[in-house]
């Protein structure tokens, strides 16, 4: 069973470059989210989206967008690197009315030069 | 706005020994509560979860948990912990709204010692 699955896990960047993080899920789960993880800070969201083709900001979205074209897949992209978004990245789903039981994928660990 | 507070954020303990990792939160009306676990290079995983009733709280590999609405707080408890439990372990809180969004606390890591 894949669960969540997150491309790719590893990424070095220079200031400036873009890039976007995939992640699928096989649950066929309504909501999907993304997080990042720093050290100290747990974890903050930066977007999640309740249904294909809707978006919602979380805490920390500036510098990142996202898309939901398809239920299973969500995207996250940077569209101009800066070092302070040298993070892991973490994708999650989850049912609705499960208020907050999320299945997490295995992280995305991004550096920017 | 809520938040979750993991005072600790280094705890070291021998093998064998108990263990308990404390969560304050604070929110507005009844919280949804939760401990997850990462252990190194892995994803989250839940533990365990409060939505209502009785108030201490079962999960997996052993764990327990008891919110304390006087105290607004989740502490995660272990009996006696084995060397696999050395992981990170996050608290959280949610609400049973749109999104299912949670907020996390800063994280407490366990070392465990042989």
């Amino acid at each position: 069973n894949a669960g969540v699955t997150q491309t790719p896990k590893f990424r070095v960047l220079k200031t400036g470059q873009s890039m976007t993080l995939l992640c699928a899920q096989d649950m066929n789960h309504e909501y999907m989210y993304w997080y990042r993880q720093d050290p100290g800070m747990g974890l903050r969201l930066i977007h999640y989206s309740v249904g294909e083709g809707t978006t919602a900001k979380g805490e920390v979205p500036d510098g990142y967008n996202v898309s939901r074209l398809k239920k299973q897949n969500f995207l996250l992209g940077l569209e101009s690197a800066a070092p302070s978004q040298t993070s892991v990245y973490f994708c999650a789903s989850s049912w609705p009315g499960t208020a907050g039981e999320l299945f997490f994928g295995e992280g995305s660990r991004l550096t920017v030069l | 706005a809520q938040s979750v507070t993991q005072p600790d954020i280094h705890i070291t303990v021998s093998e064998g020994a108990s263990l308990e990792l404390r969560c304050n939160y604070s929110y507005g009306a009844t919280p949804y509560l939760f401990w997850y676990v990462q252990s190194p290079g892995q994803g989250l995983q839940l533990l365990l979860k409060y939505f209502s009733g009785d108030t201490l709280v079962q999960g997996i590999k052993g764990f327990e948990a008891e919110f304390k609405r006087s105290q607004s707080s989740f502490n995660l408890r272990k009996p006696s912990v084995h060397w696999s439990d050395a992981a990170e372990y996050f608290c959280a809180v949610g609400a049973k709204a749109a999104g299912n969004k949670l907020t996390f606390g800063g994280g407490t890591r366990v070392l465990v010692k042989p």
